[in-house]
């Protein structure tokens, strides 16, 4: 089971974009590199998938390289409300569930 | 509305007496877990379902039970809760494929 590390904390200003790293040196070659975003007593709430390569959707872009060992999460000109842990998670989309979310990474946006 | 419905949002209760926490998912998706969230631990999976009658074990699924009778429903079962089975509890759905997962609103059980 690939297991993520991310720094636990970062701040940054707001209208800045903000870059999440996210490192997973023993990911497998089915496995998926998903982000989500927790708010304080929420659920956590997907924000971004990809395999390879980049992707991007209307929310944010994800940077992966060749190697795959690591992931970047991406976030333009972020607002106060962008203020969140954010988690990437590996795993496989085949046929199991089996999935390891990290500690996170508490993002906190400054006026 | 597509959601994973979570009950009770919040349970205060003592050492030893059994519980319920019930995950509804009306997405009609093969696969659920449960977590737990505890602070600079981030969230672990205790169990996960890959469909009907088929669990098996995350991360952290001791003092834990599970069942999968039904598609939509996935009931965790504490059935001699401890103090350290104090935590923030998520249920999670998704469907087969590279799919992402839909949470719950969670559950904060605190074991006296």
């Amino acid at each position: 089971l690939a297991k993520t590390t991310q720094p636990i904390s970062m701040d940054s200003y707001e209208g800045q974009e903000v870059n999440i790293t996210c490192s997973h040196n023993n990911i497998a070659t089915n496995d998926y590199i998903t982000w989500y975003q927790q708010f304080p007593s929420q659920g956590p709430r997907f924000i971004i998938q990809g395999y390879k390569t980049k992707v991007t959707n209307e929310v944010a872009s994800l940077f992966i390289p060749a190697d795959r060992k690591s992931s970047t999460l991406s976030l333009p000109r972020v607002s106060l409300s962008d203020t969140a842990v954010y988690y990437c998670l590996v795993g496989d989309s085949g046929g199991n569930n089996r999935l390891a979310f990290g500690k996170g990474n508490q993002v906190v946006v400054i006026p | 509305e597509a959601q994973v419905t979570q009950n009770p949002r919040y349970l205060i209760t003592v050492t030893g007496k059994k519980l319920t926490v019930t995950c509804s998912q009306n997405m009609n998706h093969e696969y659920m877990s449960w977590y737990r969230q505890d602070p600079g631990l981030g969230l672990r999976q205790i169990y996960y379902s890959m469909n009907v009658e088929v669990t098996d074990k995350g991360d952290v699924p001791e003092g834990y039970k599970v069942s999968r009778k039904e598609k939509r429903n996935f009931p965790l079962i504490l059935e001699s809760p401890s103090p350290n089975q104090t935590s923030l509890y998520f249920c999670a759905s998704r469907d087969t494929g590279e799919q992402p997962q839909h949470f719950g609103d969670g559950t904060r059980l605190s074991i006296l």
